[in-house]
């Protein structure tokens, strides 16, 4: 099964600051990847899907990159709702295990 | 608008069953593949199960197959997963989710204790 290896795991930045969360697979996934932002008690929703596309209706401060097996999400300018955690997703073995990373939680400082 | 809506968690002893469903609407369920992932209390996720639109592919995590059975009405616009031989190990919250991630439900939560 392909692995998805997320880090940080947490981190805590300042209103303003540029955030940025890798994802590594271990294989080459193309660039069928998402990313979801969850906040607590609520269920994930997708931000960016194919690795850089920007979900209809999400702020443009959130992007994606990558291909092949590093991946990177970036908050351009942090929000204090941007608080929550982060998770990628490979899904380049449809249909087959969709392979989650750990998740990265995202605090103010 | 996509809405998905699970029922069906509650609690239940080990060893027990229980049957979650996924009501969708707001789109044309019969086209997209659908998945259920779980979150553990605290955890991150994991995906369970998969089911190919018509119904013909399906898929497990090795820490489900042979207890639990997904499958989906398309004339209902419902998936279903049957859950059996509950472990305390599958307590979570179970999320229905259409095609790849697009759309997730709220999530119904499942507790498995004596």
């Amino acid at each position: 099964d392909i692995q998805m290896t997320q880090s940080p795991s947490s981190l805590s930045a300042s209103v303003g600051d540029r955030v940025t969360i890798t994802c590594q697979a271990s294989q080459d996934i193309s660039n069928y990847l998402n990313w979801y932002q969850q906040k607590p008690g609520k269920a994930p929703k997708l931000l960016i899907y194919d690795a850089s596309n920007l979900e209809t209706g999400v702020p443009s401060r959130f992007s994606g990159s990558g291909s092949g097996t590093d991946f990177t999400f970036t908050i351009s300018s942090l929000q204090p709702e941007d608080i929550a955690t982060y998770y990628c997703q490979q899904y380049d073995n449809l249909p087959g295990p969709l392979t989650f990373g750990g998740g990265t939680k995202v605090e103010i400082k | 608008e996509v809405q998905l809506v699970e029922s069906g968690g509650g609690l239940v002893q080990p060893g027990g069953s229980l049957r979650l469903s996924c009501a969708a609407s707001g789109f044309t369920f019969s086209s997209y593949e659908m998945n259920w992932v779980r979150q553990a209390p605290g955890k991150g996720l994991e995906w369970v199960s998969y089911i190919s639109s018509s119904g013909s592919t399906i898929y497990y995590a090795d820490s489900v197959k042979g207890r639990f059975t997904i499958s989906r009405d398309n004339a209902k616009n419902s998936l279903y997963l049957q859950m059996n031989s509950l472990r305390a190990e599958d307590t979570a919250v179970y999320y229905c989710t259409k095609g790849r991630g697009s759309r997730w439900g709220q999530g119904t939560l499942v507790t498995v204790s004596s």
